[in-house]
């Protein structure tokens, strides 16, 4: 079965610190990969589609990167309110599997 | 305004069965896909089941061996979720999730879930 591995599983950073998360398919899955946040208590939102697309609303210090096996999420620029968990999802095909979550916390 | 609301979870015995739906508005339904995900306590993000706009098409993930059935009523908005032989392990908050189009399967907008408990 297709698996999607992230990395790291946590991640402590400090305020202003770039920080890179990054997502690993098992199988090309094209740029059919999608990032979400989970802030403590709340649904998850989507981030970015389509690997790089940044969904509507979404500040811009937030990015992503990659095609086929690998992908990235990066934020140019920590803030506190970025504190939460980030998943990615590939979408190409059913199953549309998530990755297992980076917990992402403020030094 | 897109509004998801989730009902039907509750606490039932390992074995048992139970009914979730999710009621839709604020977007043209058939024209969206929409999945459920759980989330288990303390856990991340878990794929169950999802479903075209116009119900045609029905994927599931794998786990779940034929325990569940997804289905949707455009006519009335609806999204439902049949889950059968129900165990521990399907302990969860179970979210309907819409899909970015119909055949689009990234998730634009959440429900704030509903909780299932399997516990004798």
């Amino acid at each position: 079965d297709i698996q999607m591995t992230q990395s790291p599983s946590s991640l402590s950073a400090s305020v202003g610190d770039r920080v890179t998360i990054t997502c690993r398919a098992s199988q090309g899955v094209s740029n059919y990969l999608a990032w979400y946040q989970q802030k403590p208590g709340r649904v998850p939102k989507l981030l970015i589609f389509a690997a790089s697309t940044l969904q509507s609303g979404v500040p811009s210090r937030f990015s992503g990167s990659g095609s086929g096996t690998d992908f990235t999420l990066t934020i140019s620029s920590l803030q506190p309110e970025d504190v939460a968990a980030y998943y990615c999802q590939k979408y190409n095909s059913a199953p549309y599997i998530f990755g297992q979550g980076t917990k992402l916390e403020i030094k | 305004e897109v509004q998801l609301v989730e009902s039907g979870g509750g606490l039932v015995k390992p074995g048992g069965s139970l009914r979730l739906s999710c009621a839709a508005s604020g977007f043209t339904f058939t024209s969206y896909s929409m999945s459920w995900v759980r989330q288990a306590p303390g856990k991340g993000l878990e794929w169950v089941s999802s479903i075209s706009g116009s119900g045609s098409y029905i994927y599931y993930a794998d786990s779940l061996k034929g325990r569940f059935t997804i289905s949707r009523d455009n006519a009335k908005n609806s999204l439902s979720l049949q889950m059968n032989s129900l165990r521990a392990e399907d302990t969860a908050v179970y979210h309907c999730a819409r899909g970015f189009s119909n055949h689009q399967y990234d998730f634009d907008y959440w429900g704030q879930g509903t909780q299932v408990t399997v516990s004798s």
